[in-house]
């Protein structure tokens, strides 16, 4: 079985900071998915990035970038300079031949 | 730019009384899913299905049913609906694993259901 830990339930920060959101996926497959996902106060659930376990390289979208680790099944995701839009419901998935396991979701409150 | 849409958004139910929550997409994708959110909660895996006629059951499947008698359509039904139920109810889909691997689902914009 898989599982999903978000470190962070809650975080609260000044806009402009930067701030990371951890997450590490437990799983016995060589093979799986990570996906974030983030869930504004209108509710959606907005597609973020995909990344396989075969890929450690970071990568970077705008203001968003996320580091993957293999050895320590992290993959935690990183706003630069964060702003008030960027409040939201941020949750960290894994799949393993197409089921998706969600972890409990950080809270994001970015105050102006 | 429909993608994956829900019907309805809100729903009241009286325990015992059963509903289908509809979903339907037009990005001809093959697999889909239901999920529900708890407060303060991830989404959970209700059922899921790879293609017209072939579901399966995911993480709490107790107290639904699906079908999939279409590739757009894909509705999920309570039955006997007890207040355990109350939840926000999501749907998704996505292409079917390829080379690289499993594919981003794309969500609908929700159900939510109170049963009292």
């Amino acid at each position: 079985a898989q599982k999903v830990t978000q470190a962070q339930t809650e975080i609260s920060v000044v806009e402009k900071e930067d701030v990371t959101l951890d997450c590490v996926y437990e799983t016995r497959d060589t093979t799986y998915y990570l996906f974030w996902y983030k869930q504004p106060p209108s509710g959606e659930l907005v597609f973020l990035i995909r990344r396989n376990s075969f890929d450690e390289q970071n990568e970077i979208s705008g203001r968003y970038s996320w580091n993957f680790q293999k050895s320590t099944s992290s993959f935690n995701f990183t706003i630069t300079a964060s702003q008030v839009v960027d409040s939201a419901v941020y949750f960290c998935a894994g799949t393993s031949y197409g089921k998706l396991t969600f972890g409990q979701g950080t809270i994001l409150t970015v105050h102006p | 730019n429909a993608g994956v849409t829900q019907t309805p958004k809100f729903r009241i139910l009286k325990i015992g009384q059963s509903m289908t929550l509809q979903c339907t997409q037009d990005m001809n994708h093959n697999y889909m899913y239901w999920y529900r959110q708890d407060p303060g909660m991830g989404l959970k895996l209700i059922y899921y299905s790879v293609g017209a006629g072939i579901t399966d059951k995911g993480e709490v499947p107790n107290g639904y049913n699906v079908s999939r008698s279409t590739t757009e359509d894909f509705p999920l039904r309570l039955e006997l609906a007890a207040p355990s139920q109350t939840s926000v109810y999501f749907c998704a889909s996505s292409l079917q694993r390829d080379q690289q691997g499993d594919q981003p689902q794309h969500f609908g914009d929700g159900t939510r259901l109170s049963i009292l």
